[in-house]
């Protein structure tokens, strides 16, 4: 059984205030590890998906980085604002095309 | 946004009773996804299809079952509802290895 584990589970912090998360995954049959960002009462949107060891993706204030080896992954916010409070997934793809979820970091940033 | 629907967006049925969800993409994307969402779970596979009659277990598929006779339509079964199959369905599509998915708005089911 495959396991990806996400941590914290939850996490407050304040606006202006920079964080990260961590995903554990297997580090054997990796094809890539995808993070996704879900609000509430939506569908979780892609953020990255990533499949080289040692790669770093960014997309405005929120990065990515990637260790294959070891099998894990961060999430990094700089500058968290409100609109960033979220649950964020990260999610495991084999080489079978099936992708398994972390249980997720839940994130709340108070203004 | 991705052409990707669910319908319907919210049941309630009772135990015992059969109950089909339909996903529905226009996007000819070839993977296609079942998963459910419950508290203190986050999204776990029940399903998924990489092509059409191409379809695999997921992590929780006992008590469900799938069909995809064209591109566009994944079927998600509950053969014999249940309570514990309460939950919020999605369905998400990708295009190919290595891509993000795509997910749908969801739906929810109550068995009462």
């Amino acid at each position: 059984i495959l396991n990806v584990e996400q941590s914290p589970q939850s996490l407050h912090v304040q606006e202006g205030d920079s964080t990260n998360f961590t995903c554990s995954f297997p580090s054997s049959n990796f094809y890539a590890l995808h993070w996704y960002r879900w609000e509430t009462a939506k569908s979780p949107e892609a953020l990255f998906v990533m499949t080289l060891n040692g790669d770093e993706k960014k997309k405005g204030r929120i990065s990515a980085t990637l260790n294959t080896k070891e099998g894990y992954s961060y999430l990094y916010i700089k500058g968290s604002q409100p609109e960033d409070s979220a649950t964020y997934l990260c999610a495991f793809e084999s080489n079978t095309g099936k992708l398994i979820f972390g249980q997720g970091t839940t994130l709340q940033v108070k203004p | 946004d991705a052409g990707i629907t669910q319908s319907p967006r919210h049941k309630v049925t009772e135990t015992g009773t059969p109950v089909t969800l339909r996903c529905h993409q226009t996007e000819n994307h070839r993977y296609m996804y079942w998963y459910r969402q419950d508290p203190g779970h986050g999204l776990r596979l029940i399903h998924y299809s990489y092509g059409v009659k191409d379809t695999d277990k997921g992590e929780v598929s006992d008590g469900y079952s799938v069909s995809r006779s064209k591109t566009e339509d994944f079927l998600l079964t509950l053969e014999s509802a249940t309570s514990s199959q309460t939950s919020v369905y999605f369905c998400a599509i990708r295009p190919r290895d290595y891509t993000e998915q795509f997910f749908g708005p969801g739906t929810r089911l109550t068995v009462l």
